[in-house]
Protein backbone atom coordinates (compact mmCIF):
# COMPACT_ATOMS: atom_id res chain seq x y z
CA UNK A 1 0.00 0.00 0.00
CA UNK A 2 2.05 3.03 -0.94
CA UNK A 3 1.81 5.52 1.37
CA UNK A 4 3.09 9.28 1.72
CA UNK A 5 4.28 11.36 4.15
CA UNK A 6 4.98 14.83 4.45
CA UNK A 7 7.81 16.67 6.29
CA UNK A 8 9.30 20.39 6.34
CA UNK A 9 9.38 23.62 8.61
CA UNK A 10 5.88 24.25 10.39
CA UNK A 11 6.98 27.69 10.32
CA UNK A 12 8.74 30.12 7.71
CA UNK A 13 9.81 33.82 7.62
CA UNK A 14 7.85 36.63 5.03
CA UNK A 15 9.49 36.47 2.02
CA UNK A 16 11.23 33.46 2.74
CA UNK A 17 11.39 30.07 0.99
CA UNK A 18 8.72 27.36 1.87
CA UNK A 19 10.35 24.03 1.37
CA UNK A 20 8.84 20.77 1.31
CA UNK A 21 9.63 17.16 0.90
CA UNK A 22 7.06 14.21 0.29
CA UNK A 23 8.57 10.69 0.79
CA UNK A 24 6.72 7.91 -1.35
CA UNK A 25 6.75 4.59 0.71
CA UNK A 26 5.42 0.89 -0.50
CA UNK A 27 5.16 1.94 -4.08
CA UNK A 28 7.10 2.78 -7.23
CA UNK A 29 7.63 6.83 -7.95
CA UNK A 30 6.88 6.14 -11.70
CA UNK A 31 3.16 5.39 -10.78
CA UNK A 32 1.57 8.74 -10.70
CA UNK A 33 1.79 12.54 -11.23
CA UNK A 34 3.02 13.59 -8.25
CA UNK A 35 1.04 17.00 -6.69
CA UNK A 36 1.19 19.58 -4.76
CA UNK A 37 -2.00 21.07 -2.46
CA UNK A 38 -2.66 23.17 0.20
CA UNK A 39 -5.92 24.87 1.95
CA UNK A 40 -5.81 27.47 3.69
CA UNK A 41 -7.74 28.11 6.97
CA UNK A 42 -11.25 28.18 6.01
CA UNK A 43 -10.70 28.01 2.42
CA UNK A 44 -10.75 25.65 -0.37
CA UNK A 45 -8.34 23.28 -1.80
CA UNK A 46 -6.12 24.72 -4.54
CA UNK A 47 -4.05 22.61 -6.67
CA UNK A 48 -0.70 23.58 -6.38
CA UNK A 49 1.09 22.27 -9.15
CA UNK A 50 2.65 18.30 -10.20
CA UNK A 51 5.67 16.71 -11.64
CA UNK A 52 5.63 12.91 -13.25
CA UNK A 53 8.82 11.25 -12.35
CA UNK A 54 10.35 12.26 -15.65
CA UNK A 55 10.89 15.54 -14.22
CA UNK A 56 7.84 17.26 -16.44
CA UNK A 57 5.93 19.75 -14.57
CA UNK A 58 2.96 21.80 -14.81
CA UNK A 59 1.99 24.89 -12.11
CA UNK A 60 -0.71 26.50 -11.18
CA UNK A 61 -0.66 29.69 -13.25
CA UNK A 62 -1.39 32.07 -10.21
CA UNK A 63 1.79 30.49 -8.64
CA UNK A 64 3.76 29.73 -11.43
CA UNK A 65 6.57 32.39 -10.50
CA UNK A 66 7.27 31.68 -7.12
CA UNK A 67 6.41 27.18 -7.69
CA UNK A 68 9.44 24.72 -8.12
CA UNK A 69 8.50 21.29 -7.93
CA UNK A 70 11.45 18.83 -8.07
CA UNK A 71 11.68 14.92 -8.06
CA UNK A 72 14.47 12.47 -6.34
CA UNK A 73 14.08 9.26 -7.66
CA UNK A 74 16.57 7.66 -6.06
CA UNK A 75 15.31 8.48 -2.42
CA UNK A 76 11.49 8.27 -3.80
CA UNK A 77 10.46 11.55 -3.16
CA UNK A 78 9.26 14.58 -4.35
CA UNK A 79 9.83 18.16 -3.16
CA UNK A 80 8.05 21.67 -3.29
CA UNK A 81 9.69 25.20 -2.77
CA UNK A 82 7.30 28.00 -3.23
CA UNK A 83 9.14 31.69 -2.61
CA UNK A 84 9.03 35.02 -1.14
CA UNK A 85 6.21 33.97 0.87
CA UNK A 86 3.81 35.81 2.13
CA UNK A 87 0.78 35.01 5.56
CA UNK A 88 -1.59 34.31 2.20
CA UNK A 89 0.64 31.44 1.62
CA UNK A 90 -0.19 29.55 5.44
CA UNK A 91 -2.30 26.91 4.61
CA UNK A 92 -2.25 22.98 5.25
CA UNK A 93 -0.23 21.48 2.35
CA UNK A 94 -1.06 18.61 0.96
CA UNK A 95 1.52 15.98 -1.15
CA UNK A 96 -0.69 13.61 -3.26
CA UNK A 97 -0.95 10.76 -6.22
CA UNK A 98 -2.75 11.78 -9.22
CA UNK A 99 -3.51 10.60 -12.23
CA UNK A 100 -6.13 12.03 -15.00
CA UNK A 101 -7.02 14.71 -12.23
CA UNK A 102 -8.13 12.27 -9.88
CA UNK A 103 -6.37 12.47 -6.57
CA UNK A 104 -5.89 8.49 -5.63
CA UNK A 105 -3.43 9.06 -2.68
CA UNK A 106 -3.27 11.77 -0.37
CA UNK A 107 -0.37 12.65 2.35
CA UNK A 108 -1.79 13.71 6.22
CA UNK A 109 -0.80 17.10 5.51
CA UNK A 110 1.05 19.53 7.32
CA UNK A 111 0.59 23.05 8.23
CA UNK A 112 2.93 25.54 7.43
CA UNK A 113 2.78 29.11 9.19
CA UNK A 114 3.92 32.28 7.44
CA UNK A 115 4.52 34.57 10.53
CA UNK A 116 8.11 36.63 11.60
CA UNK B 1 -14.19 30.94 -3.27
CA UNK B 2 -14.20 27.69 -4.81
CA UNK B 3 -14.94 26.76 -7.89
CA UNK B 4 -17.35 24.15 -7.81
CA UNK B 5 -20.26 25.18 -5.22
CA UNK B 6 -20.94 22.76 -2.38
CA UNK B 7 -23.41 22.88 0.13
CA UNK B 8 -21.60 23.97 3.65
CA UNK B 9 -22.99 21.16 5.58
CA UNK B 10 -25.34 18.18 5.25
CA UNK B 11 -26.83 15.33 7.86
CA UNK B 12 -28.83 12.57 8.27
CA UNK B 13 -29.69 10.04 10.71
CA UNK B 14 -27.96 6.55 10.92
CA UNK B 15 -29.66 4.52 8.18
CA UNK B 16 -30.52 7.04 6.12
CA UNK B 17 -29.30 8.72 2.91
CA UNK B 18 -27.76 11.47 2.12
CA UNK B 19 -27.04 13.40 -1.37
CA UNK B 20 -24.48 15.81 -1.94
CA UNK B 21 -24.22 18.51 -4.71
CA UNK B 22 -21.25 19.76 -6.62
CA UNK B 23 -22.68 22.01 -8.82
CA UNK B 24 -19.91 23.61 -11.07
CA UNK B 25 -19.95 25.11 -15.29
CA UNK B 26 -20.23 23.31 -18.87
CA UNK B 27 -16.69 23.83 -18.73
CA UNK B 28 -15.80 21.31 -15.90
CA UNK B 29 -18.42 19.08 -14.00
CA UNK B 30 -20.40 19.39 -17.10
CA UNK B 31 -17.80 19.34 -19.53
CA UNK B 32 -16.07 16.32 -18.66
CA UNK B 33 -16.79 12.61 -16.47
CA UNK B 34 -14.01 13.31 -14.37
CA UNK B 35 -15.95 14.16 -11.55
CA UNK B 36 -14.14 12.94 -7.69
CA UNK B 37 -15.51 12.73 -4.40
CA UNK B 38 -12.62 12.61 -1.52
CA UNK B 39 -13.80 11.95 2.01
CA UNK B 40 -11.63 14.25 4.83
CA UNK B 41 -11.11 13.42 8.61
CA UNK B 42 -9.81 15.86 10.17
CA UNK B 43 -5.91 15.24 11.01
CA UNK B 44 -6.59 12.40 8.69
CA UNK B 45 -5.16 12.19 4.91
CA UNK B 46 -8.14 12.72 2.34
CA UNK B 47 -9.57 9.46 0.98
CA UNK B 48 -10.77 8.88 -2.68
CA UNK B 49 -14.54 7.47 -2.79
CA UNK B 50 -15.28 8.48 -5.76
CA UNK B 51 -13.47 8.97 -9.23
CA UNK B 52 -15.12 9.40 -12.95
CA UNK B 53 -18.33 10.50 -11.97
CA UNK B 54 -19.70 6.86 -10.21
CA UNK B 55 -16.34 4.67 -10.26
CA UNK B 56 -15.80 2.90 -6.77
CA UNK B 57 -12.13 2.73 -5.89
CA UNK B 58 -11.48 -0.94 -4.23
CA UNK B 59 -12.50 -0.75 -0.72
CA UNK B 60 -15.22 1.56 -0.55
CA UNK B 61 -17.82 0.65 0.68
CA UNK B 62 -21.04 0.64 -2.00
CA UNK B 63 -22.82 2.58 0.12
CA UNK B 64 -21.26 5.83 -1.29
CA UNK B 65 -22.41 6.26 -4.99
CA UNK B 66 -21.84 9.35 -7.12
CA UNK B 67 -23.38 10.51 -10.03
CA UNK B 68 -23.97 13.72 -12.35
CA UNK B 69 -26.78 15.41 -14.24
CA UNK B 70 -25.69 18.63 -16.25
CA UNK B 71 -23.43 20.65 -15.13
CA UNK B 72 -24.03 19.42 -11.26
CA UNK B 73 -22.89 16.14 -9.62
CA UNK B 74 -24.13 14.08 -6.27
CA UNK B 75 -22.42 12.29 -4.22
CA UNK B 76 -25.22 9.86 -2.01
CA UNK B 77 -24.29 7.73 1.19
CA UNK B 78 -26.78 5.22 2.02
CA UNK B 79 -27.09 3.79 5.15
CA UNK B 80 -25.57 6.24 6.84
CA UNK B 81 -22.88 5.20 9.69
CA UNK B 82 -21.45 7.65 12.51
CA UNK B 83 -17.73 6.60 10.67
CA UNK B 84 -19.52 8.21 7.15
CA UNK B 85 -19.27 11.73 9.41
CA UNK B 86 -16.85 13.77 7.95
CA UNK B 87 -15.65 16.60 5.53
CA UNK B 88 -16.43 15.48 1.63
CA UNK B 89 -14.97 17.30 -1.20
CA UNK B 90 -15.21 16.95 -4.94
CA UNK B 91 -13.48 18.20 -7.31
CA UNK B 92 -13.30 18.04 -11.68
CA UNK B 93 -10.86 18.02 -14.38
CA UNK B 94 -11.59 21.81 -15.92
CA UNK B 95 -9.29 21.24 -19.08
CA UNK B 96 -5.42 22.37 -19.20
CA UNK B 97 -6.59 25.90 -19.94
CA UNK B 98 -8.10 25.85 -16.60
CA UNK B 99 -4.84 24.43 -14.77
CA UNK B 100 -6.49 21.12 -14.91
CA UNK B 101 -8.38 20.55 -11.44
CA UNK B 102 -10.94 22.77 -9.72
CA UNK B 103 -12.40 21.80 -6.23
CA UNK B 104 -15.42 22.22 -4.17
CA UNK B 105 -15.05 23.97 -0.97
CA UNK B 106 -16.09 21.10 1.31
CA UNK B 107 -19.51 19.95 2.68
CA UNK B 108 -19.61 18.53 6.42
CA UNK B 109 -21.39 15.78 6.99
CA UNK B 110 -23.03 15.33 10.21
CA UNK B 111 -24.59 11.66 11.53
CA UNK B 112 -27.17 12.82 14.02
Amino acid sequence: QVQLQESGPGLVKPSETLSLTCTVSGGSISSYYWSWIRQPPGKGLELIGYIYYSGSTNYNPSLKSRVTISVDTSKNQFSLKLSSVTAADTAVYYCAGTLVSTIFLWGQGTMVTVSS
Amino acid sequence: QSALTQPPSASGSPGQSVTISCTGTSSDVGGYNYVSWYQHHPGKAPKLMIYEVSKRPSGVPDRFSGSKSGNTASLTVSGLQAEDEADYYCSSYAGSNNFDVVFGGGTKLTVL
